[in-house]
């Protein structure tokens, strides 16, 4: 069973960097699919923040590209997000995903919170 | 990049209630669509893939159709459990977009 996990840092202060990684069990993510990062602000709908091909191409929402970088460890078999200069506008439930044709799975999310 | 609507963006119904959802994208996505539910402090669940497609263990009261800027989400009978938001998401082209939400209550 494809399981994805969420970890990192539930507050970051304003001007800082939110790093964040998405650890995959049942499956190795060098194998294939696209992994994608989503947030969610609270009370809001959901966002696409980027994707990452299993070969390392990166996609990125162009309202953010300029502070995203989605990166990949398929020796750890995890995926990460970096999103830089965070102001409160970036607190969000972030969730990582394996985007598939027929299958779809989802991490159960973390809240990151950006104050000081 | 392309845009996502729905309407209608909140509705009231009843246990047993038909209800239906669209969804407009700005410019045509083929079938490339899917539609998500989503409970409070859930995360999102696929219900349909390729506009029409039941996701697997899904209830046969959800159905997808449509192609190219119009889809539709229909519940033909609504349940209990079915009280949530629904979200579309286009993945035809980058960026992917999500659209703005329908929550169904009572």
């Amino acid at each position: 069973q494809v399981q994805l996990q969420e970890s990192g840092p539930g507050l970051v202060k304003p001007s800082g960097t939110l790093s964040l990684t998405c650890t995959v069990s049942g499956f190795s993510i060098s194998s294939g699919y696209y992994w994608d990062w989503i947030r969610q602000p609270p009370g809001k709908g959901l966002e696409w923040i980027g994707s990452i091909y299993h070969s390392g191409s990166t996609y990125y929402n162009p309202s953010l590209k300029s502070r995203v970088t989605i990166s990949l460890d398929a020796s750890k078999n995890q995926f990460s997000l970096k999103l830089s200069s965070v102001t409160a506008a970036d607190t969000a439930v972030y969730y990582c995903k394996r985007r598939g044709a027929t299958t779809d799975y989802w991490g159960q999310g973390t809240l990151v919170t950006v104050s000081s | 990049d392309i845009q996502m609507t729905q309407s209608p963006s909140s509705l009231s119904a009843s246990v047993g209630d038909r209800v239906t959802i669209t969804c407009r994208a700005s410019q045509g996505i083929r079938n490339d669509l899917g539609w998500y539910q989503q409970k409070p402090g859930k995360a999102p669940k696929r219900l349909i893939y390729a506009a029409s497609s039941l996701q697997s263990g899904v209830p046969s009261r959800f159905s997808g159709s449509g192609s190219g800027t119009e889809f539709t989400l229909t519940i033909s009978s609504l349940q209990p459990e079915d009280f949530a938001t629904y979200y579309c998401l286009q993945h035809n082209s980058y960026p992917h977009a999500f659209g703005p939400g329908t929550k169904v209550d009572v």
